[in-house]
């Protein structure tokens, strides 16, 4: 069975940092591309980044370069997000995902695995 | 970036309506475009990818149809366990989503 389980989250300061992690199981983890996506309360879904199996290619939007970087571990089985100076506006709950079987070159495509999420809440 | 435009935003149905939702893209997207189900407190689920492949284990009452810049979610005979939200998201670029259209109870 597949599973993506997300760790790390919890209360942070605005400025503070937080390392989110997502450990899989139940699939080849190094064989796919990786995402992080995440939905604030209440609110819809959006794409943070992603990166490629051999941890060679990263994306970000925009909101995000430059404060979040993503990375994975291949031989531990696990996708890592590292959010430094970060915003109220990034509070959410943050998904690690993967499209496994309908993707392009840069690794955008349909997810099919999602984690249960964890919550990130900034605030002072 | 493009722009992805749910419609409705929420709807109310019976059990065994016929429901369709549209998503409009800000340009063109050829038929990269994938939707989703959210009930409250899960993950999201996929539900058709490529706009009308449908997703392994997914009942065939959902179908997707659309390519370009307009696509369609519909739903033949509602179900109890239909009741939800629906996202859709494009996968041409960097991935964008709808804002979704929620699905409630009549």
């Amino acid at each position: 069975e597949v599973q993506l389980v997300e760790s790390g989250g919890g209360l942070v300061q605005p400025g503070g940092s937080l390392r989110l992690s997502c450990a899989a199981s139940g699939f080849t983890f190094s064989s796919y591309w990786m995402s992080w996506v995440r939905q604030a309360p209440g609110k819809g879904l959006e794409w943070v980044a992603n990166i490629k199996q051999d941890g060679l290619e990263k994306y970000y939007v925009d909101s995000v370069k430059g404060r979040f970087t993503i990375s994975r571990d291949n031989a531990k089985n696990s996708l890592y997000l590292q959010m430094n100076s970060l915003r109220v506006e990034d509070t959410a709950v943050y998904y690690c995902a993967s499209p496994t079987f309908y993707y392009n070159g840069r690794g955008h495509g349909a997810f099919d695995y999602w984690g249960q999420g964890t919550l990130v809440t900034v605030s002072s | 970036d493009i722009q992805m435009t749910q419609s409705p935003s929420s709807l109310s149905a019976s059990v065994g309506d016929r429901v369709a939702i549209s998503c409009r893209a800000s340009q063109s997207i050829s038929v990269y475009l994938n939707w989703y189900q959210q009930k409250p407190g899960r993950a999201p689920k996929l539900l058709i990818y490529a706009a009308s492949s449908l997703q392994s284990g997914v009942p065939s009452r959902f179908s997707g149809s659309g390519s370009g810049t307009d696509f369609t979610l519909t739903i033949s005979g509602l179900q109890p366990e239909d009741f939800a939200t629906y996202y859709c998201q494009q996968s041409d670029t960097t991935p964008t989503f709808g804002g979704g259209t929620k699905v409630e109870i009549k």
